[in-house]
């Protein structure tokens, strides 16, 4: 069935590198993808989101870009730090919930 | 810190015993959901309500979870009759009717023995 998923597991980056996470979807009909952070033992937190009319979007060190030709979501993270280490979920609206991807980890070294 | 709050924030129990979860948004979150995230997943839509009406429910809802928010606020989620593969954690999220603008709890950690 179609689904959010995430195109890498794990990504590993020094602390200062940006960090890019990718994500591809199959749903042409969502309104709103949303990236999630979720460190260990809590619940997922708002990134970022971006409206299905739009390719890019900024935020504080984060920007998303969306790429409806190929269904490919990414987010890029600048200047990674170690707090940033944290499990990245790509989200979409459908219907009445938030459909996630499997999630990728991100690791930052010092 | 979301506002949301879960509780507990971790259940043990044993197979075939019943469990309770409460979850408090925020006062403006009118909307509010149940997720289930297994290791190393997403998490995964179990139901949804809009003030105290329960309008969708997944089919990973078996007959056995049961969820209310009788005044429009704090929900709970009951599992009866606990399985082993009920072991997950338990998110909760409200919005303001904005579904790109959900905001999670911690979950409650269910381990099934």
């Amino acid at each position: 069935g179609e689904s959010v998923g995430l195109h890498l597991p794990t990504l590993s980056v020094q602390e200062g590198d940006n960090s890019i996470i990718n994500c591809a979807y199959s749903n042409s009909a969502s309104d709103y993808f949303i990236w999630y952070k979720q460190e260990s033992g809590k619940g997922p937190q708002f990134i970022i989101d971006i409206r299905s009319n739009m390719d890019k979007r900024q935020g504080q060190r984060v920007t998303v870009l969306l790429n409806k030709t190929v269904k490919h979501l990414s987010l890029q993270i600048a200047a990674t730090q170690p707090g940033d280490s944290a499990v990245y979920f790509c989200a979409e609206t459908r219907g009445t919930a938030l459909i996630f991807g499997k999630g990728t980890t991100l690791s930052v070294s010092s | 810190d979301t506002g949301v709050s879960q509780d507990p924030r971790h259940k043990i129990t044993k197979r075939g015993q019943n469990v309770t979860f409460r979850c408090d948004p925020i006062s403006e979150h009118n909307r509010l959901y149940w997720y289930r995230q297994t290791l190393g997943q997403g998490p995964e839509f179990l139901t949804y309500f809009q003030n105290e009406a329960q309008l969708e429910k997944s089919r990973l809802l078996s007959d056995r979870f049961s969820a209310e928010r009788p005044k429009g606020s704090f929900s709970t989620l009951e599992i009866q009759r606990t399985e082993q593969g009920d072991s997950a954690m338990y998110l909760c999220a409200g919005d303001r009717g904005r579904m790109n603008e959900q905001f999670f709890g911690p979950g409650t950690r269910l381990t099934v023995l």
